[in-house]
């Protein structure tokens, strides 16, 4: 079974430019969640999805961040403006529902900011 | 909001044993999560306790106090691709579930 796909696995740009990250679960899970985390640190939820349903995006910062999560399989995370606070990891996690005890976490995308 | 502390780092050596410590503040909690994390790779969940108690699986054990808001992991038989940062993981709410990880620990197992 595939796990949790992401794409690019690294990136660079410059301050101010946008960036876009990709998430494909695994297939038949219903949550998708998009962490943000920072060296020497937990992960930290952004955005947590129930099919295309964004239901806790408390912690995103909407100024600069949007994702969506279409017809609820694949979603997309945005950056823009990028700032230099936002170099990090961000990682995608699924489960089957947000009941499960288990959530199964991508590889990650590395983003730097110069 | 949750608290969640956790030491560090540690260092263990091949062969023995080592306890990872966990303790926790929160509001409506819904049990406890421990996943391991390789350098630059995914964290991959290792246990989940809801109940007080020890749960075995193989060489890793995880044990729960609610009421003393504590959690550790216990790693047997160290090997050195035990190397890796643990990070404990709290779940909170009812019917629509928070999960808040502690900062992680460092683990360094030395031959």
């Amino acid at each position: 079974e595939a796990g949790v796909v992401q794409s690019p696995r690294y990136k660079i740009i410059e301050k101010k430019q946008p960036v876009a990250f990709w998430c494909n679960p695994i297939s038949g899970h219903n949550t998708l969640y998009w962490y943000l985390q920072n060296l020497g640190q937990g992960p930290e939820l952004l955005i947590r999805y129930e099919n295309e349903e964004a239901v806790d995006d408390s912690q995103l910062p909407k100024d600069r961040f949007s994702a969506e999560r279409l017809k609820g399989v694949d979603s997309t995370l945005k950056i823009q403006p990028a700032e230099l606070g936002d170099s990090a990891v961000y990682l995608c996690a699924s489960s089957l529902d947000d009941t499960d005890h288990e959530q199964f976490f991508g590889p990650g995308t590395r983003l730097t900011v110069l | 909001g949750q608290n969640i502390d956790q030491p560090t780092e540690m260092t263990a050596t091949e062969g023995a044993i080592v306890q990872i410590n966990c303790t926790y503040q929160t509001s409506g909690f819904n049990g406890l999560f421990w996943y391991q994390q390789h350098a630059g790779e995914a964290p991959t969940f290792l246990s989940y306790n809801v109940l007080d108690g020890l749960e075995e699986k193989g060489r890793f054990s995880s044990f729960l106090s609610r009421s003393k808001g504590y959690s550790y992991l216990l790693l047997k038989e160290l090997q050195m691709k035990d190397s890796a940062s643990y990070l404990c993981a709290v779940r909170t709410g009812a019917g629509s579930y928070q999960l808040t990880f502690g900062k992680g620990t460092k683990l360094s197992v030395i031959p």
